[in-house]
């Protein structure tokens, strides 16, 4: 079946701008998750959807970010007023109920502030 | 809080074997998963580990885990040059969530 995807694939914007990330998960994997990765880096954990539950805000580094998800679909990550600090590639992952709740990732989408 | 480490850089020839060293700080670590990056590309998962498990094999992959040391290896027989790209381990810290905490990442290079 599909995997998951990301939108837009690249963006560019000017610092103080909002932007929106989108993620659409697997289909029937409940739980979805949020990652940055910095150039050079490994991944940085942001938040965790995971059914109705509330959702696992402790990876948000500040106030301007947030994250919303309806349901068992799709996932949008907000930044507000960007800053050149928040380039990195934004992942999101989704996975399926079982035991090893193994995450398959999407590709990413690579925000660039300027 | 948790902490995962890989070494950054590992080279081989084409047909060694790779192995792809990781160690972690938190013991009650339940699962522990290896992940594949291409440049450019997203992650791939390869393998994962579940903590009561000493090794697990997979094809040309092969999973050790040691508990005590709190160490896990990553070895890849027959290492091809479409093997290169970054190696990611993973841990999820506890059976009450979903998220991983991941290492910096291990650059593989084959040289043909």
């Amino acid at each position: 079946g599909a995997g998951v995807s990301q939108s837009p694939s690249n963006k560019v914007t000017e610092k103080g701008k909002d932007v929106e990330l989108r993620c659409d998960p697997i289909s029937g994997h409940t739980a979805l998750y949020w990652y940055r990765q910095r150039l050079g880096q490994g991944l940085e954990f942001l938040i965790y959807f995971q059914g109705n539950s509330a959702p696992d805000k402790s990876g948000l580094p500040s106030d301007r970010f947030s994250a919303e998800r309806t349901g068992e679909s799709v996932s949008t990550l907000t930044i507000q007023r960007t800053q050149q600090e928040d380039s990195a590639v934004y992942l999101c992952a989704s996975s399926s109920p079982h035991a090893s709740r193994e995450q398959y990732f999407g590709p990413g989408t690579r925000l660039t502030v300027t | 809080g948790e902490d995962v480490e890989q070494s950054l850089f590992l080279s081989v020839r084409e047909g060694d074997s790779s192995v792809i060293n990781c160690t972690y700080t938190d013991s009650s670590s339940t699962y522990l998963y290896w992940y594949k990056q291409e440049p450019g590309a997203g992650l791939q998962l390869l393998t994962y580990i579940f903590s009561n498990m000493d090794m697990k094999q997979d094809q040309r992959l092969t999973v050790l885990l040691n508990k005590k040391d709190k160490h896990l290896s990553l070895r890849i027989a027959d290492t091809q040059t479409g093997d290169s790209a970054i190696y990611f381990c993973a841990l999820r810290a506890s059976s009450n969530t979903g998220k991983l905490i991941f290492g910096q990442g291990t650059t593989l290079q084959v040289k043909p």
